[in-house]
Protein backbone atom coordinates (compact mmCIF):
# COMPACT_ATOMS: atom_id res chain seq x y z
CA UNK A 1 0.00 0.00 0.00
CA UNK A 2 1.83 3.36 -1.09
CA UNK A 3 -0.93 5.54 0.31
CA UNK A 4 -1.54 6.57 -3.73
CA UNK A 5 -4.42 4.89 -5.14
CA UNK A 6 -5.16 4.54 -9.09
CA UNK A 7 -7.95 3.37 -11.01
CA UNK A 8 -8.38 1.01 -13.32
CA UNK A 9 -5.25 -1.28 -13.46
CA UNK A 10 -5.77 -2.39 -16.77
CA UNK A 11 -7.61 -0.15 -19.87
CA UNK A 12 -7.68 -1.25 -23.25
CA UNK A 13 -9.30 1.34 -25.51
CA UNK A 14 -9.91 2.08 -29.61
CA UNK A 15 -8.32 5.39 -30.96
CA UNK A 16 -11.80 6.76 -30.98
CA UNK A 17 -12.79 6.19 -27.32
CA UNK A 18 -12.69 8.47 -24.39
CA UNK A 19 -11.99 7.27 -21.17
CA UNK A 20 -10.33 8.76 -17.41
CA UNK A 21 -7.53 7.81 -15.40
CA UNK A 22 -8.73 7.89 -11.72
CA UNK A 23 -5.38 9.16 -8.92
CA UNK A 24 -6.75 9.16 -5.41
CA UNK A 25 -3.59 10.44 -1.97
CA UNK A 26 -4.07 9.45 1.20
CA UNK A 27 -1.33 11.04 2.54
CA UNK A 28 -2.28 14.94 3.01
CA UNK A 29 0.08 15.68 0.07
CA UNK A 30 -0.52 18.95 -1.26
CA UNK A 31 1.06 18.36 -5.37
CA UNK A 32 0.44 15.85 -7.89
CA UNK A 33 2.27 14.69 -10.87
CA UNK A 34 1.58 12.52 -13.72
CA UNK A 35 4.18 10.27 -15.58
CA UNK A 36 4.08 7.90 -18.27
CA UNK A 37 6.50 5.43 -18.19
CA UNK A 38 7.23 3.15 -21.53
CA UNK A 39 9.31 0.62 -22.55
CA UNK A 40 13.06 1.33 -22.20
CA UNK A 41 12.25 5.10 -21.72
CA UNK A 42 12.67 7.51 -18.95
CA UNK A 43 9.79 8.52 -16.74
CA UNK A 44 8.46 11.10 -18.61
CA UNK A 45 6.35 14.21 -16.51
CA UNK A 46 3.28 14.93 -17.83
CA UNK A 47 1.31 17.31 -15.61
CA UNK A 48 2.22 18.75 -12.06
CA UNK A 49 -0.12 20.29 -9.73
CA UNK A 50 0.49 22.33 -7.02
CA UNK A 51 -2.64 22.85 -4.35
CA UNK A 52 -4.94 22.02 -7.45
CA UNK A 53 -3.72 24.63 -9.23
CA UNK A 54 -1.45 23.27 -12.71
CA UNK A 55 1.91 24.59 -12.52
CA UNK A 56 4.00 22.30 -14.83
CA UNK A 57 2.39 21.01 -18.51
CA UNK A 58 5.81 19.23 -20.23
CA UNK A 59 4.54 19.72 -23.40
CA UNK A 60 1.99 17.26 -23.46
CA UNK A 61 -0.75 16.42 -26.75
CA UNK A 62 -3.79 17.72 -25.75
CA UNK A 63 -5.50 14.47 -26.32
CA UNK A 64 -4.31 14.44 -22.71
CA UNK A 65 -6.17 16.54 -20.41
CA UNK A 66 -5.95 16.56 -16.73
CA UNK A 67 -8.12 17.73 -13.91
CA UNK A 68 -7.58 18.35 -10.05
CA UNK A 69 -10.25 19.39 -8.46
CA UNK A 70 -8.79 19.38 -5.34
CA UNK A 71 -5.55 17.42 -3.20
CA UNK A 72 -6.41 14.47 -3.29
CA UNK A 73 -7.66 13.97 -6.62
CA UNK A 74 -6.23 13.77 -9.50
CA UNK A 75 -7.94 12.76 -13.13
CA UNK A 76 -6.38 12.71 -16.53
CA UNK A 77 -8.96 12.32 -19.22
CA UNK A 78 -8.16 10.22 -22.80
CA UNK A 79 -9.30 10.90 -25.90
CA UNK A 80 -8.79 10.14 -29.72
CA UNK A 81 -4.98 8.44 -28.40
CA UNK A 82 -2.46 6.59 -30.76
CA UNK A 83 -1.39 3.28 -30.40
CA UNK A 84 2.03 4.97 -29.63
CA UNK A 85 0.40 6.53 -26.59
CA UNK A 86 0.15 2.77 -25.00
CA UNK A 87 2.17 2.42 -21.59
CA UNK A 88 2.22 2.53 -18.17
CA UNK A 89 0.94 6.32 -16.50
CA UNK A 90 1.93 6.43 -13.45
CA UNK A 91 0.43 8.98 -11.06
CA UNK A 92 2.40 10.46 -7.75
CA UNK A 93 2.32 13.00 -5.11
CA UNK A 94 4.84 14.73 -2.81
CA UNK A 95 4.44 16.73 0.53
CA UNK A 96 4.49 20.41 -1.88
CA UNK A 97 5.98 21.28 -4.95
CA UNK A 98 8.87 23.57 -3.75
CA UNK A 99 10.49 20.37 -2.32
CA UNK A 100 12.88 21.19 0.69
CA UNK A 101 14.76 18.02 1.81
CA UNK A 102 13.92 14.78 0.91
CA UNK A 103 10.51 15.03 -0.15
CA UNK A 104 10.35 12.53 -2.43
CA UNK A 105 7.24 11.42 -4.78
CA UNK A 106 5.00 8.37 -3.87
CA UNK A 107 3.87 6.52 -6.53
CA UNK A 108 0.47 4.68 -7.20
CA UNK A 109 0.71 1.17 -9.02
CA UNK A 110 0.31 2.76 -12.60
CA UNK A 111 -2.70 2.10 -15.27
CA UNK A 112 -1.15 -0.07 -18.15
CA UNK A 113 -2.92 1.68 -20.89
CA UNK A 114 -3.06 -0.31 -24.61
CA UNK A 115 -4.38 1.66 -27.23
CA UNK A 116 -5.39 -0.51 -30.05
CA UNK B 1 19.40 19.83 -21.15
CA UNK B 2 19.04 16.64 -18.66
CA UNK B 3 21.01 13.78 -18.83
CA UNK B 4 20.81 10.92 -16.45
CA UNK B 5 22.81 7.70 -17.72
CA UNK B 6 22.84 4.29 -15.71
CA UNK B 7 23.50 1.16 -16.94
CA UNK B 8 20.87 -1.13 -18.46
CA UNK B 9 21.37 -4.74 -16.72
CA UNK B 10 23.22 -6.25 -14.32
CA UNK B 11 23.12 -9.60 -12.61
CA UNK B 12 24.60 -10.79 -9.74
CA UNK B 13 24.31 -13.27 -7.08
CA UNK B 14 22.51 -14.41 -3.78
CA UNK B 15 24.65 -13.13 -0.98
CA UNK B 16 26.86 -10.70 -3.14
CA UNK B 17 27.57 -6.99 -3.05
CA UNK B 18 26.10 -4.95 -6.52
CA UNK B 19 26.75 -1.01 -7.28
CA UNK B 20 24.42 0.25 -9.19
CA UNK B 21 26.20 3.24 -10.97
CA UNK B 22 24.33 6.91 -12.46
CA UNK B 23 26.19 10.13 -13.93
CA UNK B 24 24.39 12.85 -14.68
CA UNK B 25 24.60 16.39 -16.65
CA UNK B 26 21.58 18.51 -14.97
CA UNK B 27 21.51 22.69 -15.48
CA UNK B 28 21.02 22.72 -11.23
CA UNK B 29 21.43 20.34 -8.54
CA UNK B 30 19.20 19.90 -5.39
CA UNK B 31 19.18 16.37 -4.78
CA UNK B 32 19.95 12.73 -6.03
CA UNK B 33 17.32 10.06 -5.56
CA UNK B 34 16.52 6.47 -5.76
CA UNK B 35 14.16 4.58 -6.62
CA UNK B 36 13.09 0.66 -6.78
CA UNK B 37 10.46 -0.36 -8.71
CA UNK B 38 9.08 -4.38 -9.76
CA UNK B 39 7.70 -5.08 -12.29
CA UNK B 40 4.24 -4.23 -12.57
CA UNK B 41 4.46 -1.95 -9.19
CA UNK B 42 5.08 1.30 -8.19
CA UNK B 43 8.40 2.92 -7.88
CA UNK B 44 9.32 3.11 -4.10
CA UNK B 45 12.00 5.64 -2.89
CA UNK B 46 15.17 4.49 -1.61
CA UNK B 47 17.53 7.13 -0.71
CA UNK B 48 18.12 10.66 -1.24
CA UNK B 49 21.39 12.42 -1.09
CA UNK B 50 21.92 16.16 -1.51
CA UNK B 51 25.46 16.74 0.13
CA UNK B 52 28.40 14.83 -1.47
CA UNK B 53 29.42 11.69 0.79
CA UNK B 54 27.62 8.05 1.69
CA UNK B 55 24.09 7.64 2.74
CA UNK B 56 23.48 4.37 4.57
CA UNK B 57 19.62 2.86 5.52
CA UNK B 58 19.97 -1.11 6.17
CA UNK B 59 21.32 -2.79 3.26
CA UNK B 60 21.19 -0.38 0.96
CA UNK B 61 23.39 3.00 0.91
CA UNK B 62 24.11 5.38 -1.81
CA UNK B 63 26.99 7.85 -2.93
CA UNK B 64 26.80 11.14 -4.06
CA UNK B 65 29.68 13.29 -5.85
CA UNK B 66 28.09 16.82 -6.90
CA UNK B 67 31.65 17.91 -8.37
CA UNK B 68 31.50 14.61 -10.54
CA UNK B 69 28.13 14.68 -11.16
CA UNK B 70 28.49 10.73 -10.18
CA UNK B 71 26.50 8.69 -7.81
CA UNK B 72 26.00 5.06 -7.09
CA UNK B 73 23.45 2.82 -5.06
CA UNK B 74 25.32 0.06 -3.36
CA UNK B 75 23.21 -3.28 -2.26
CA UNK B 76 24.71 -5.63 0.43
CA UNK B 77 23.90 -9.13 1.05
CA UNK B 78 21.74 -9.08 -2.11
CA UNK B 79 18.23 -11.35 -1.90
CA UNK B 80 15.86 -12.61 -4.86
CA UNK B 81 13.30 -9.88 -3.48
CA UNK B 82 15.94 -7.68 -4.55
CA UNK B 83 15.20 -8.49 -8.37
CA UNK B 84 13.80 -5.22 -9.53
CA UNK B 85 14.19 -1.10 -11.57
CA UNK B 86 16.75 0.95 -10.44
CA UNK B 87 16.10 4.46 -10.96
CA UNK B 88 18.23 7.30 -10.63
CA UNK B 89 16.30 10.99 -10.37
CA UNK B 90 17.95 13.93 -10.13
CA UNK B 91 16.27 17.09 -8.59
CA UNK B 92 17.44 20.03 -10.93
CA UNK B 93 15.82 23.17 -8.64
CA UNK B 94 14.01 23.69 -5.62
CA UNK B 95 11.06 21.82 -7.36
CA UNK B 96 9.77 18.44 -6.64
CA UNK B 97 10.15 17.34 -10.12
CA UNK B 98 12.66 14.78 -11.27
CA UNK B 99 14.08 14.01 -14.40
CA UNK B 100 14.58 10.10 -13.98
CA UNK B 101 17.30 7.77 -15.94
CA UNK B 102 16.35 4.47 -17.72
CA UNK B 103 16.86 2.51 -15.09
CA UNK B 104 19.17 -0.50 -13.93
CA UNK B 105 17.06 -3.49 -14.25
CA UNK B 106 18.87 -5.79 -11.06
CA UNK B 107 18.91 -9.58 -11.66
CA UNK B 108 19.75 -12.03 -9.02
CA UNK B 109 20.04 -15.44 -9.15
CA UNK B 110 20.72 -17.87 -6.90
Amino acid sequence: ETGVTQTPRHLVMGMTNKKSLKCEQHLGHNAMYWYKQSAKKPLELMFVYNFKEQTENNSVPSRFSPECPNSSHLFLHLHTLQPEDSALYLCASSQDFYGQGASPLHFGNGTRLTVT
Amino acid sequence: GQNIDQPTEMTATEGAIVQINCTYQTSGFNGLFWYQQHAGEAPTFLSYNVLDGLEEKGRFSSFLSRSKGYSYLLLKELQMKDSASYLCAVRDKGYSTLTFGKGTMLLVSP
